[in-house]
């Protein structure tokens, strides 16, 4: 069964430092989005591609949050310099082109610690 | 501003037990209202509603969405340790296809 791919799957680092995070969707969808869920939150929408463009990027913290999808299959988002806030777990997850408000399927996350 | 709520925040109960958990929603254009289930890792999928009064049925799950009243329910029967887990409830504006999601339920399940 086709499962959206994350790597990797913990990270522990220290503020100031620079992370990167990979997702690679479920084949064929066009659509992919990234979330951050804080714990005993729900997950929140940080930016979401169609194909390599972006759709929704309001909530990305600009200033030091990045995301690209340059080929529109897989995508890296960036934080840089992390801070003891952005401790959380980042969710990546895909669905098929057209699909509206439907069902999104989610790949097993990064857990993020910043010391 | 969409807003999607859950209640109860958390909830305890006993092996057996039936549960209802609520989910209720604001949102600008509504499309479709979706139930994850997720345990110590990603969310996983287990109804999307988009009609109301049909009620949508997997073995002891069940959900109906009510569109006049803008909420939806959750019903778990026979409730099982392996029901221990947050449930999400999140809601399909449209448009851009954007998911806005609850805070989530926190079921415990005792044996």
């Amino acid at each position: 069964e086709a499962e959206v791919a994350q790597s990797p799957r913990y990270k522990i680092t220290e503020k100031s430092q620079a992370v990167a995070f990979w997702c690679d969707p479920i084949s064929g969808h066009a659509t992919l989005y990234w979330y951050r869920q804080i714990l005993g939150q729900g997950p929140e929408l940080l930016v979401q591609f169609q194909d390599e463009s972006v759709v929704d990027d309001s909530q990305l913290p600009k200033d030091r949050f990045s995301a690209e999808r340059l080929k529109g299959v897989d995508s890296t988002l960036k934080i840089q310099p992390a801070e003891l806030g952005d401790s959380a777990m980042y969710l990546c997850a895909s669905s098929p082109a057209g699909w509206w408000g439907n069902e999104q399927f989610f790949g097993p996350g990064t857990r993020l610690t910043v010391l | 501003e969409d807003k999607v709520v859950q209640s109860p925040l958390s909830l305890v109960v006993h092996e057996g037990d039936t549960v209802t958990l609520n989910c209720s929603y604001e949102v600008t254009n509504f499309r479709s209202l979706l139930w994850y289930k997720q345990e110590k890792k990603a969310p996983t999928f287990l109804f999307m509603l988009t009609s109301s009064g049909i009620e949508k049925k997997s073995g002891r799950l069940s959900s109906i969405l009510d569109k006049k009243e803008l909420f939806s329910i959750l019903n778990i029967t026979a409730t099982q340790t392996g029901d221990s887990a947050v449930y999400l409830c999140a809601v399909g504006p449209g448009g851009a296809q954007k998911l806005v999601f609850g805070q989530g339920t926190r079921l415990t399940i005792n044996p």
